[in-house]
């Protein structure tokens, strides 16, 4: 099965800083996912990954694939408190998106 | 509602017992999928429903475990014999196509006793 391994495991950085998140996976990766998820709640979408190259961005979110390094980076630009939570990637090893394969998470606290 | 739907959110139970969890999934999504996430761990995909296609279900932990999805909609997830280590959170997700973005349901917290 696939293997995702997310780094770091934890994060604290203070308002404002910038900060980024790596997902690495064992396998070709034919979709990236970004979410997010704080206690209690449950996933939010962030972005969609497909194509080697391909980079994205929402508000101060900014996501990349590298798909020959099999690698996907997740970057936040000047952190807020709204931005704390966990970030989970998952990953598509089928081409069918039949069975999403999840790292086990980035836990971010953003302090004042 | 817009989003996914699970119910109960929080089920408490007893070993031995056995338990249905309910996802309704965003309307015209052809793709369900459930998780489940234990304490500390990612996600464990489950089950997989595509349509009018078989369901893959080759992430069912054990013979307790079974699903199903009726009229291309509503699913339901049945543990039976329900065991401690079945204590997880179980997530349902929807996706309008297969290898769209999934769309979570805010889950059921399941604590067997």
């Amino acid at each position: 099965s696939q293997e995702l391994e997310q780094s770091p495991q934890s994060l604290i950085v203070q308002e404002g800083k910038n900060l980024t998140i790596n997902c690495t996976s064992s396998k070709t990766l034919y979709g990236l996912y970004w979410y997010k998820q704080k206690y209690g709640e449950g996933l939010i979408f962030l972005m969609m990954l497909q194509k080697g190259g391909e980079e994205k961005s929402h508000e101060k979110i900014t996501a990349k694939l590298d798909e020959k390094k099999q690698q996907s980076s997740l970057h936040i630009t000047a952190s807020q408190p709204s931005h704390a939570g966990i970030y989970l990637c998952g990953a598509d090893s089928s081409g069918t998106a039949s069975k999403l394969t999840f790292g086990t998470g980035t836990r971010l606290q953003v302090t004042l | 509602g817009a989003g996914v739907s699970q119910s109960p959110s929080n089920k408490v139970t007893e070993k031995g017992k056995d338990v249905e969890l309910r996802c309704d999934p965003i309307s015209g999504h052809t793709a369900l999928y459930w998780y489940r996430q234990s304490l500390g761990q990612g996600l464990e995909f489950l089950i997989y429903f595509q349509g009018n296609s078989a369901p893959d279900k080759s992430g069912l932990p054990s013979d307790r475990f079974s699903a199903e999805r009726t009229g291309g909609s509503v699913s339901t997830l049945t543990i039976q014999r329900t065991q401690q280590e079945d204590s997880a959170v179980y997530l349902c997700a929807s996706s309008l196509i297969a290898g769209g973005p999934l769309f979570f349901g805010p889950g059921t917290r399941l604590t067997v006793l």
